[in-house]
């Protein structure tokens, strides 16, 4: 069995600020860790993607997260908040074995303010 | 561009009525997900497939049926549209990751229906 729970449904940042994004996983097995991002009435774009390799891990557009199995984190992070930032982000578990699927967190909406 | 095509793209249904959404992928994977997504729940497993011939069900299966008669094709039917349908969804397939890089998922761009 797999679950995630995004911390904070809604962040609201300035312009210019650190971006914190939490969330927590459950997983049976290894898992895999991906955030993803949707900006309104669009498609759902990833962000960047855990699969056992580095514990940091890089994406686009400046983002990061660190895996932290002891603590079964997985936080998105992004040291400066661009107005283009505003969107919906989704943090999501999966392990890949034959009948993998992912497992969805229900969203933190990221608001930046100027 | 090679990838997941969902159509359509948008639909108003009357209670009652039927249809069926279609996923088509060009990118020989194995796996294909329906999706929905509503506001505050993020999205949910409706049914998924392994392969052609294959089916399964996911988190939230009622009301909906499925179909993966071609490997490139997964088809998501309404019988008879509810209200508690209206929704939007996504649909996703993956690589059996055999091959390098067959590993991540690909969504398409979604469908909007609305049942009224």
């Amino acid at each position: 069995a797999q679950s995630v729970t995004q911390l904070d449904s809604h962040v609201s940042v300035s312009e210019g600020t650190p971006v914190l994004l939490r969330c927590n996983y459950s997983s049976s097995y290894s898992p895999s860790l991906f955030w993803y991002v949707q900006h309104p009435n669009k498609g759902l774009q990833l962000l960047l993607k855990y699969t056992s390799a580095a514990t940091l891990v890089k994406g686009i557009n400046g983002f990061e997260a660190e895996f932290k199995k002891s603590e079964t984190s997985f936080h998105l992070t992004k040291p400066s908040a661009h107005m283009s930032d505003a969107a919906e982000y989704f943090c999501v578990v999966s392990h890949f074995s034959g009948y993998s699927t992912l497992t969805f967190g229900k969203g933190t909406m990221l608001l930046v303010s100027p | 561009n090679a990838g997941v095509t969902q159509t359509p793209k948008f639909r108003v249904l009357k209670t009652g009525q039927s249809m069926t959404l279609l996923c088509a992928q060009d990118m020989n994977h194995e796996y294909m997900y329906w999706y929905r997504q509503d506001p505050g729940m993020g999205l949910r497993l409706i049914h998924y497939s392994v392969g052609e011939g294959t089916t399964a069900k996911g988190e939230v299966p009622d009301g909906y049926n499925v179909s993966r008669l071609k490997k490139q094709n997964f088809l998501l039917g309404l019988e008879s549209a509810a209200p508690s349908q209206t929704s939007v969804y996504f649909c996703a397939s993956r690589g059996d990751g055999r091959t390098m890089g067959s590993y991540g998922y690909t969504f398409g761009s979604g469908t909007r229906l609305t049942v009224v």
